[in-house]
């Protein structure tokens, strides 16, 4: 059973536009949630995190929201670049949790289109 | 130096081999961990060390065998691998062990291929 869903394997988006990558998770535990960045051939990078006692996190192009009551989060990608295609894993860690703890999602592949 | 560095990127062994791969960080982390990646699918935890002894072994065959000879460098040794242990390992470094908000910083991967 996936504890942490995404449930767009893929995302197509126009260079300056919006990217919008969803991120669902089902245990009521996790407390704190990452975004990282994969390149082909390369390991996950670290994007972006948000805590639960937030709603919303930014840095720079990178926003991530986080509805708890709905068990979502977000990250939108303003404006979208196309260096910004690759692979982005959302993850949750559970309250009181180690970086062992750490559940990936499945993965969107991000294209951002010139 | 934020980096995890892994040797080999590539390698390519037979079912009889024997090989290891490195992976080494000099950022002060105290944790480090062996990720396996298939094509399309998240990261799988492999093992944890904390404090370069190893604290978690989720349930990987014995024909995986980590070491960590000190806090800056962790090995996979492999042996008598199968064709389906084919995929990317990925070595991660966090700052703490336990307690730690996640932020674990990864190597580039060595991609293995079992013939």
């Amino acid at each position: 059973d996936q504890q942490v869903k995404q449930n767009s394997p893929s995302l197509s988006v126009q260079e300056g536009r919006i990217s919008i990558l969803n991120c669902d998770y089902t245990n009521s535990m996790f407390d704190y949630f990452l975004w990282y960045k994969k390149y082909p051939a390369e390991g996950p990078t670290f994007l972006i995190s948000i805590s639960s006692i937030k709603d919303k996190n930014e840095d720079g192009r990178f926003t991530v929201f986080l509805n708890k009551s709905a068990k979502h989060l977000s990250l939108h990608i303003v404006p979208s670049q196309p260096g910004d295609s690759a692979v982005y894993f959302c993850a949750a860690i559970p309250l009181s949790g180690s970086a062992r703890q750490l559940t990936f999602g499945s993965g969107t592949q991000l294209t951002v289109l010139p | 130096d934020t980096e995890v560095t892994q040797t080999p990127k590539h390698l390519v062994m037979g079912m009889t081999n024997k090989k290891s791969l490195k992976c080494e960080q000099h950022m002060g982390h105290r944790a480090m961990y062996w990720y396996k990646q298939k094509a399309k699918k998240p990261p799988e935890l492999m093992f944890v060390y904390s404090y370069e002894k190893l604290s978690i072994n989720e349930s990987v065959p014995s024909r995986f065998s980590p070491e960590c000879p000190n806090s800056s460098l962790l090995n996979l040794h492999l042996h008598a691998l199968q064709p389906e242990d084919s995929a990317l390992y990925l070595c991660a470094s966090s700052l703490h062990p336990g307690g730690g908000y996640g932020e674990l910083f990864f190597g580039e991967g060595s991609r293995l291929t079992v013939l």
